[in-house]
């Protein structure tokens, strides 16, 4: 049973460079999240879906974009990456039962030279 | 500004004793809270949840108090494990449906559990 996945765990880039974090969850979950942790931070939120088809911004949204691909996905987009972007990211999921409990992926670590 | 503080970065227990982890809140808006567990290049795990109409909230070896008045939030860990050691988040949100993955997160409390 995966939950959810993330890909890739690790990336370096270079500023300016761009990539999409790829986030799919296998629980039917209506609701997924893009956070990001720094050090002595706590999680923030970047952008969120409630349902296939919306996205709306959380906290910090600067310099991301993102595509609720379908049910299952929900892509995460760095056009021109700046070292401020260096982080931990997570994605997260959360069903219609809204029990409280989000679902966390394993984290990908992104490093912004 | 942080909305949810979680003031001690570390706490150091020994095994068997009692953890008490803190977390204090600004918003008087929210009134769910969540405890989740996180383990070196893992995500993080959901514990234990507490809705603002309680005042407590247990599940086995943990406990999750609320006093809204004083806007904060203790969890207990009794008793406390080696396994136990890990980064602690105290998250809270203004309420259920869509919004629920709105979590404010506070920054973390490292517990370490030494035998």
């Amino acid at each position: 049973n995966a939950g959810v996945t993330q890909t890739p765990k690790f990336q370096v880039l270079k500023t300016g460079q761009s990539m999409t974090l790829q986030c799919a969850q296998d629980m039917n979950h209506n609701s997924m999240y893009w956070y990001r942790q720094d050090p002595g931070m706590g999680l923030r939120l970047i952008y969120y879906s409630a349902s296939e088809g919306t996205t709306d911004k959380g906290e910090v949204p600067n310099g991301y974009n993102v595509s609720r691909l379908n049910k299952r996905e929900f892509s995460l987009r760095l056009e021109s990456a700046a070292p401020s972007q260096t982080s931990v990211y997570f994605c997260a999921s959360v069903g219609a039962a809204n029990t409280g409990e989000l679902f966390f992926g394993e984290g990908s670590r992104l490093t912004v030279l | 500004d942080q909305q949810v503080k979680q003031n001690s970065p570390s706490l150091s227990v020994q095994e068997g004793r009692i953890s008490i982890l803190n977390c204090d809140y600004t918003n008087s808006m929210f009134d769910y809270f969540l405890w989740y567990k996180k383990y070196p290049a893992e995500g993080p795990t959901f514990l234990i949840s507490i809705s603002s109409i309680k005042d407590k909230n247990e599940d086995g070896r943990f406990t999750v108090f609320l006093n809204k008045s004083a806007k904060h939030l203790s969890l207990h860990i009794v008793p406390s494990q080696p396994g136990d050691s890990a980064v602690y988040f105290c998250a809270a949100s203004e309420g259920r449906g869509s919004t629920l993955g709105r979590l404010y997160f506070g920054r973390g409390t490292q517990l370490t559990v030494w035998p």
